[in-house]
């Protein structure tokens, strides 16, 4: 059975950063692109970014590919997103979602605020 | 970036009832769009890939049609269950639709 398990959220201040993790199971995560797709409170979705399954190539949505970065430990079946300069606009929670975003975590609540 | 204007933004129906909920994309995507059902505090599920296609194990009443800029969801006789809200998300830039609240009249 596919899993995805993220962790890393929290409540954070505005201008820090934050590393947020998925861990994954149940299928071959070095086979596999990553994604890392965020939900507002609003519920709006918005795709962050993706990355390929050997790690050598990204894809950032254009308004978030300055302060976010995706890597991956593909001997850990981790997936990673660094977070850094955050804003209160980015309080959302933040999944991992795989093979054509058929599988979704359960999601990571991430609140910026003072 | 490809825009993707869905509505209704939110739609009552009764059970049993067929419901449709559309997004129209700003450009032709090509049959690149999947549909999401989303239940209150759970990860979204997918339910329709490539514009049609029933991903597994999803039942059959609903369906995905459209091409080109137009597409939709539809549900047939509408079960308790199928209360949640329904986003598309278009396979270019991967943007998503606002979102359809549906809830049981």
């Amino acid at each position: 059975e596919v899993q995805l398990v993220e962790s890393g959220g929290g409540l954070v201040q505005p201008g820090a950063s934050l590393k947020l993790s998925c861990v994954a199971s149940g299928f071959t995560f070095s086979d596999y692109w990553m994604s890392w797709v965020r939900q507002t409170p609003g519920k709006t979705m918005e795709w962050i970014g993706d990355i390929k399954y050997d790690g050598s190539y990204t894809n950032y949505a254009p308004s978030l590919k300055n302060r976010f970065t995706i890597s991956r430990d593909n001997a850990k079946s981790t997936l990673y997103l660094q977070m850094s300069n955050v804003r209160s606009e980015d309080t959302a929670t933040y999944y991992c979602t795989t093979i054509s975003f058929a599988y979704w975590g359960q999601g990571t609540l991430v609140t910026v605020s003072s | 970036d490809i825009q993707m204007t869905q509505s209704p933004a939110s739609l009552s129906a009764s059970l049993g009832e067929t419901v449709t909920i559309e997004c129209r994309a700003s450009e032709d995507i090509y049959n690149g769009l999947a549909w999401y059902q989303q239940k209150p505090g759970k990860s979204p599920q997918l339910l329709i890939y490539n514009a049609n296609s029933l991903h597994t194990g999803v039942p059959s009443r609903f369906s995905g049609s459209g091409s080109g800029t137009q597409y939709s969801l539809k549900i047939n006789s509408l079960q308790s269950e199928d209360v949640a809200s329904y986003f598309c998300q278009q396979y270019y830039d991967y943007t998503f639709g606002a979102g359809t609240k549906l809830e049981l009249k």
